[in-house]
């Protein structure tokens, strides 16, 4: 059973930094493209950015509002996603999944975690 | 990029079919079969349960089915049952690796 684990949420100040992480097991993950998706309190969800899986390069895309502040990477051999995210705004307070990504789909999500960004 | 756009709410009775539409624009929807659908439940994790437009992932009940013309995506529930009250939300690839999601659609079973 695909399980996936974030952790790492919490408060930050504007313009402060935060790493997530995502704890996956129960499938091969450094043959997976993993992806991070956030919700807004009582919005729809929004794509955050993608990381192949090394045999495909391991390449990284961005959604528009977090290019060059947000960075994915991932150590396989720790079966572990994350996501550092720097000179945050208060735009950026969601909750934060991680996903295993297939065929332009997020197939499996994980509980998530808060991250609010506020002084 | 903008939000796709859905139905605020739609609502059925157990035992009847329902119906939610997702537009996008001939740069998303239109453009790909990479259409997906999610439910979720209140203070829970979106779960697939359409990919590629029409497919079904092992687990989800035959229920649920996608489907699409032009730049508009479906997803019908049919059989309504007490369970299936949720928010749910389409998603479109949209090119240059990016992707879209739906305004969302919180379906209620009378």
């Amino acid at each position: 059973e695909v399980q996936l684990v974030e952790s790492g949420g919490g408060l930050v100040k504007p313009g402060g930094s935060l790493r997530l992480s995502c704890a996956a097991s129960g499938f091969t993950f450094s043959h997976s493209w993993m992806s991070w998706v956030r919700q807004a309190a009582g919005k729809g969800p929004e794509w955050v950015g993608r990381i192949k899986s090394k045999s495909d390069g391991g390449t990284t895309d961005y959604a528009t509002p977090v290019k060059g502040r947000f960075t994915i990477s991932r150590d396989d051999p720790e079966n572990t996603l994350y996501l550092q995210m720097n000179s945050l705004k208060t735009e950026d307070t969601a909750v934060y999944y991680c996903t295993v990504y297939t065929y332009g789909t997020m197939q499996s999500w994980g509980q998530g975690t808060l991250v609010t960004v506020s002084s | 990029q903008s939000a796709l756009t859905q139905p605020p709410s739609a609502s059925g009775s157990p035992g009847q079919s329902v119906t939610i539409s997702c537009t996008g624009t001939s740069s998303d929807v239109g453009a790909y079969n990479y259409v997906s659908w999610y439910q979720q439940h209140p203070g829970k994790a979106p779960k697939l349960m359409i990919s590629e437009v029409t497919k079904r992932p092992s687990g989800v009940p035959d229920r649920f089915s996608g489907s699409k013309s032009g730049n508009t995506a479906s997803l019908t529930v049919s059989g309504l049952q007490a369970e299936d009250e949720a928010d749910y939300y389409c998603s479109s690839f949209a090119g240059s690796n990016n992707f879209v999601f739906g305004t969302g659609t919180k379906v209620t079973v009378l």
